[in-house]
């Protein structure tokens, strides 16, 4: 079935360093790639997304591109803040199903001022 | 303003009890799922609706009952039968027109459980 492996947390920054949280994934057919961000004591809400092979999505300085040959949609941003500190998770959408999602476990990043 | 509502925020229970947890929305969306979130296990669907009337069962689904009857609520029953039910609980909903293009889901605050 499909899945989606996230990078182990928890990720812990200075503010202004580079952030990478690295997401692969293995689904059959196409899927569409999403990154949500969780804020503390919030639900999840969409950071970013990229629906085809090489799409970029981005959003607020955050950008991830979509890497069919490497099965890979890595999180990057050049300067982080401590506003940046939550869990991040990369899901794909199930093609098969009806607007599911499957998620990865999340990563935790910490930015210190 | 438009959004998912979901009540309690904070809920405790004593082994044995049922509890029914609440998931309004006023976005006029179709579909709306429930997941569930544990530590280092990301999110898991334990049920989802397209339309009124109809539901499915998710990756989680036993011990877990829903219903929905109106199109702007799905109430999530945790059962005496579910085994671990300590966990946050996050409804959301999409429209399946966008949804099969974008995967948009839009999510409640969540509702964190407690079983004593």
């Amino acid at each position: 079935g499909n899945s989606v492996t996230q990078m182990e947390g928890p990720v812990t920054l200075s503010e202004e360093a580079f952030l990478t949280i690295n997401c692969t994934y293995t689904a059959t057919g196409y899927p569409s790639l999403f990154w949500y961000v969780q804020y503390p004591g919030e639900g999840l809400q969409l950071l970013l997304k990229a629906t085809k092979a090489d799409d970029k999505g981005s959003n607020k300085g955050f950008e991830a591109t979509y890497r069919k040959e490497t099965t890979s949609f890595h999180l990057e941003k050049g300067s982080v803040q401590v506003s940046d500190s939550a869990v991040y998770f990369c899901a794909l959408s199930d093609i098969q199903g009806a607007q599911k999602l499957v998620f990865g476990q999340g990563t935790r990043l910490t930015i210190n001022p | 303003d438009g959004g998912i509502t979901q009540s309690p925020k904070y809920l405790f229970r004593k082994e044995g009890q049922n509890v029914t947890l609440s998931c309004e929305q006023n976005l006029n969306h179709d579909a709306m799922y429930w997941y569930r979130q544990d530590p280092g296990q990301g999110l898991r669907l334990i049920y989802y609706s397209q339309i009124v009337n109809d539901f499915q069962k998710g990756d989680i689904a036993e011990g877990y009952s829903v219903s929905r009857e109106k199109k702007e609520s799905f109430p999530l029953t945790v059962t005496s039968a579910q085994k671990n039910p300590t966990a946050f609980y996050l409804c959301a909903s999409s429209t399946p027109g966008e949804a099969k293009y974008t995967g948009e889901l839009f999510f409640g605050e969540g509702s964190r459980l407690t079983v004593l």
